[in-house]
């Protein structure tokens, strides 16, 4: 079966330090990756995503980036971090677009990061 | 762009009311897959639900049904009887153009469910 998993699940980090974010996928090949990112009391926004080793997609202009060095290994970093950085951000993978079918995203269990 | 709507922000009720969660969706595309996703208060989303445009019959899995209706652009998602353990937010998600498989969330509903 397939599993997900990312980490830290916490990380309390000074304004102006590097971030890094790891997400692993395990059971399954050629997944499609996503970070979501989901600010206190709002929904979820796509942050990045990669169909693919090396083909990553920013969804919105930030501080942040993203790289897929393996298959199922996707980072999310940071070189300088913001106070506006700080939430909960998720991993998770979907099988990759096949015959006009989106399928579920399966997710993580989130990392919480505050920055202070 | 895809543009998913839930009006709704909090929800409070009862334990075994009926509850129904709304979401209104917008897409240019003839194609398209609608999601519901559950996040207890652990953090880690659980899928619900996927449907397809072309299917717009209504499901029932145990306590829990979705209404959709392509004439509304709506995707509704009912709690039957609803019992605490139902508390959580509620996301209703769409399904990007292209063949990237990302989801546009709402930005969810939160359901209190009181003994």
């Amino acid at each position: 079966s397939q599993t997900i998993h990312q980490w830290p699940a916490t990380l309390v980090q000074p304004v102006g330090s590097p971030l890094s974010l790891e997400c692993t996928v395990e059971g399954t090949s050629n997944p499609n990756l996503y970070w979501y990112r989901q600010a206190a009391g709002r929904g979820l926004q796509l942050l990045f995503y990669s169909v693919g080793i090396g083909q990553i997609s920013s969804e919105v202009p930030q501080n942040l980036s993203a790289s897929r060095p393996q298959d199922r290994q996707f980072i999310l970093s940071s070189k300088k971090l913001l106070l506006s950085d700080s939430g909960f951000y998720l991993c998770a993978w979907s099988v990759g677009w096949t015959g006009g079918t989106a399928g579920e995203l399966f997710f993580g269990e989130g990392s919480r990061l505050t920055v202070l | 762009a895809q543009k998913v709507t839930q009006a709704q922000t909090e929800i409070s009720v009862v334990e075994k009311e009926d509850v129904t969660l709304d979401c209104v969706y917008e897409t240019r595309d003839t194609t398209y897959y609608l999601f519901w996703y559950k996040q207890p208060p652990s953090g880690e989303l659980v899928f619900l639900i996927r449907r397809n445009s072309f299917d717009e019959q209504n499901e029932i899995s145990g306590r829990y049904s979705w209404n959709f209706q392509k004439s509304t652009s709506s995707f509704n998602f009912t709690i039957t009887a609803s019992q605490v353990v139902d508390s959580a937010v509620y996301f209703c998600a769409a399904s990007g153009s292209g063949n990237t498989g990302k989801l546009i969330f709402g930005q969810g509903t939160t359901l209190q469910v009181k003994p």
